[in-house]
């Protein structure tokens, strides 16, 4: 059974880099897209970007100039970097594997979240 | 950018109550159309994608269902185990994009 586990910092500083790892078990980065996806606290979900194919990526408009997600197939995680934050972007991020075929598109697997704060 | 509209933002039923949430989209999104349950200090759950196909291991009593860019999530007989935020999302677009979420609290 597919397993994904976020890890990082559950701190940095406003205007530095959040960086958080997701390790995949039990199933390939090859095979599927994969995401992240952000919950600021009490607050509802907001996608921030995936990738597929193991190097193509897409990414929410409204973070674009800040995020990079890359991937490291050889160790089956991939990464987030998010740029310049501030502490509108303290949230529980989650990364999650999304199944796309012809007629069906959804995120079937999350890991547990991690919550990143940014403050000083 | 599709937008997704979500109601109610909460509710509370008893156990054994039929409840009902609405999600509308702006514009046709097909049935790429997913619901999620989330329960507090989780991930989210899957339950129904493509409109309406039951993920495998969730109880019958959940069901969803389309009517243009109406979409309804119904739990035909509320259970204690139900309470939890409810969120549904689109994949139509390249941005996805979630409701704002219902709250579901189980007197």
């Amino acid at each position: 059974q597919v397993q994904l586990l976020e890890s990082g910092p559950g701190l940095v500083k406003p205007s530095e880099t959040l960086s958080l790892t997701c390790t995949v078990s039990g199933g390939s980065l090859r095979s599927h897209y994969y995401s992240w996806i952000r919950q600021p606290p009490g607050k509802g979900l907001e996608w921030i970007g995936y990738f597929y194919d193991s190097g193509n990526t897409r990414y929410n408009p409204s973070l674009k100039s800040r995020v990079t997600i890359s991937v490291d197939t050889s160790k089956n995680q991939f990464s987030l970097n998010l740029t310049s934050v501030t502490a509108a972007d303290t949230a529980v991020y989650f990364c999650a594997r999304r199944i796309v075929t012809t007629s069906e598109d959804y995120f079937d697997r999350w890991g547990q979240g991690t919550l990143v704060t940014v403050s000083s | 950018d599709i937008q997704m509209t979500q109601s109610p933002s909460s509710l509370s039923a008893f156990v054994g109550d039929r409840v009902t949430i609405t999600c509308r989209t702006s514009q046709n999104v097909s049935n790429y159309l997913n619901w999620y349950q989330q329960k507090p200090g989780e991930a989210p759950n899957l339950l129904i994608y493509a409109a309406s196909t039951l993920q495998r291991g969730v109880p019958l009593r959940f069901t969803g269902s389309r009517s243009g860019t109406d979409f309804t999530l119904t739990i035909s007989t509320l259970q204690p185990e139900d309470f939890g935020t409810y969120f549904c999302q689109q994949t139509f677009n390249a941005a996805l994009s979630f409701g704002g979420g219902t709250k579901v609290e189980v007197k």
